[in-house]
């Protein structure tokens, strides 16, 4: 079965535009995540959903970042008014359960360039 | 909160050989998972081992090993018969039962020298 996917895979965008992450989680998998990852360091959690609920939304920056999932399956990470300390790695995994025992299955990022 | 520590941000080894990978955390939770990813030159991030804190047996994945001591907080990854493919960056990671979220250590960075 196909991993989880992400689009686009590579974003440049100028400063001041707003732009849309998307992520197509594993076929019935529960549990989704976003996470950012500055290059030469870890990835930092963003938000998460269980089905279409938003769980946990601490991690986004500030209320320029937004997310969905409107239909418990693919979700939508949305930076508006991008600045260029936007610029990262996003990520977005998915797992069967909102368990720590069930492995989250990362997708390939999208890097997201703010000129 | 929890914290993952890394103090190593970079280790090289000779192939075929092995080498441990330090990881520290702090928690005051009871029920809790490890995990150690690796993310190649391709970027993927991909799980090597997982540990559940309630269980005192290291887990093991054919060449990879931890070493967790739950009362000095410490897990490190070994790895055996080191291969080229093993070459990343590796991440020590945690979270917890009822906060699913991935806490990340800033990672160290694998080379294998041939």
């Amino acid at each position: 079965g196909a991993g989880v996917s992400q689009s686009p895979r590579y974003k440049v965008t100028k400063r001041g535009q707003d732009v849309a992450l998307r992520c197509d989680p594993i076929s019935g998998h529960v549990s989704l995540y976003w996470y950012r990852q500055a290059l030469g360091q870890g990835p930092e959690f963003l938000t998460y959903f269980n089905y279409e609920a938003q769980q946990d939304k601490s991690g986004l920056p500030n209320d320029r970042f937004s997310a969905e999932r409107p239909e418990g399956s693919i979700s939508t990470l949305t930076i508006q008014r991008t600045e260029q300390r936007d610029s990262a790695m996003y990520r977005c995994a998915s797992s069967l359960r909102t368990s720590g025992r069930h492995e989250q299955f990362f997708g390939p990022g999208t890097r997201l360039t703010v000129l | 909160a929890q914290t993952v520590t890394q103090s190593q941000p970079e280790m090289s080894v000779q192939e075929a050989e092995t080498v441990t990978l330090s990881c520290t955390y702090d928690t005051s939770e009871s029920d809790y998972y490890l995990f150690w990813y690796k993310q190649p030159p391709s970027r993927q991030m991909i799980l090597v081992i997982r540990q559940e804190a309630y269980k005192q047996q290291n887990a093991t994945e054919n060449r990879f090993s931890v070493n967790f001591q739950k009362a000095a907080k410490s897990f490190s990854l070994k790895i055996s018969d080191s291969q080229l493919g093993d070459a990343a960056m590796y991440f020590c990671a945690y979270n917890f039962f009822g906060n699913e979220k991935l806490t990340f250590g800033t990672g160290t960075r694998l080379t294998i020298i041939p």
